[in-house]
């Protein structure tokens, strides 16, 4: 069975933390995402990474880095951890082949910075 | 740039009846791909059905089909016979044209009454 994992459901960090969300993928999928998800927003793409130690910026990259050091694995960083940051953040990943290769969630992170 | 739209925030249907949920998208692009996810409250994305732009029928899924009106757009998705465990947020989303980026709309939230 596919998997897609998050390495915490809850997080509760304080203004200033450095935060880091862990994901990991057992699928040799090349593709890894990140997204934050906001009510009325949908989804948006904070980075993507389409190789080991490769990352590109997607929609809303600013306040966050990502790290990807072994094909499996993609985290998340937040630098310094704002209010405006509390969000559900989600995971994906999916294989390098175009057409109907959907994407694979995690179960998300629910963060909330105070 | 890519843009979907859902204008549906919120959507009721009587159990057994089928409903459509509206989508609408645009691309300069001739070649692109649209999905629709199902998010149920336990926040997992569970994959729907995926039409590509070149697809010359309507993509199927069980319950689940996609109403592609190309010259319109739209990509709606339609689910017959809804179920208890339709109730849902639903996101459709497009395949940017480099690499496997998705962009999402808002989202429609879906509530199955008996």
């Amino acid at each position: 069975d596919v998997k897609v994992t998050q390495s915490s459901r809850y997080l509760v960090k304080r203004t200033g933390e450095k935060v880091f969300l862990e994901c990991v993928q057992d699928m040799d999928h090349e593709n890894m995402f990140w997204y934050r998800q906001d009510p009325g927003l949908g989804l948006r793409l904070i980075y993507f990474s389409y190789d080991v130690k490769m990352k590109e910026k997607g929609d809303i990259p600013e306040g966050y880095s990502v790290s990807r050091e072994k094909k499996e694995r993609f985290s998340l960083i937040l630098e310094s951890a704002s209010t405006n940051q509390t969000s559900m953040y989600l995971c994906a990943s999916s294989s390098r082949l175009a057409g109907g290769d959907e994407q694979f969630f995690g179960p998300g992170t629910r963060l909330t910075v105070l | 740039a890519q843009k979907i739209t859902q204008t549906q925030p919120g959507m009721f249907v009587q159990e057994k009846e089928a409903v459509t949920l509206d989508c609408t998208y645009d691309t300069s692009d001739p070649s692109y791909g649209l999905f629709w996810y199902k998010q149920p409250s336990s926040g997992e994305m569970i994959f729907l059905i995926y039409q590509g732009s070149y697809d010359q029928q309507n993509a199927t899924e069980g319950r689940y089909s996609l109403n592609f009106q190309k010259a319109r757009k739209s990509a709606n998705l339609v689910i017959s016979a809804s179920q208890l465990g339709d109730s849902a947020m639903y996101f459709c989303a497009m395949r940017a044209p480099y690499g496997n980026k998705l962009v999402f709309g808002a989202g429609t939230i879906l509530r199955v009454k008996s």
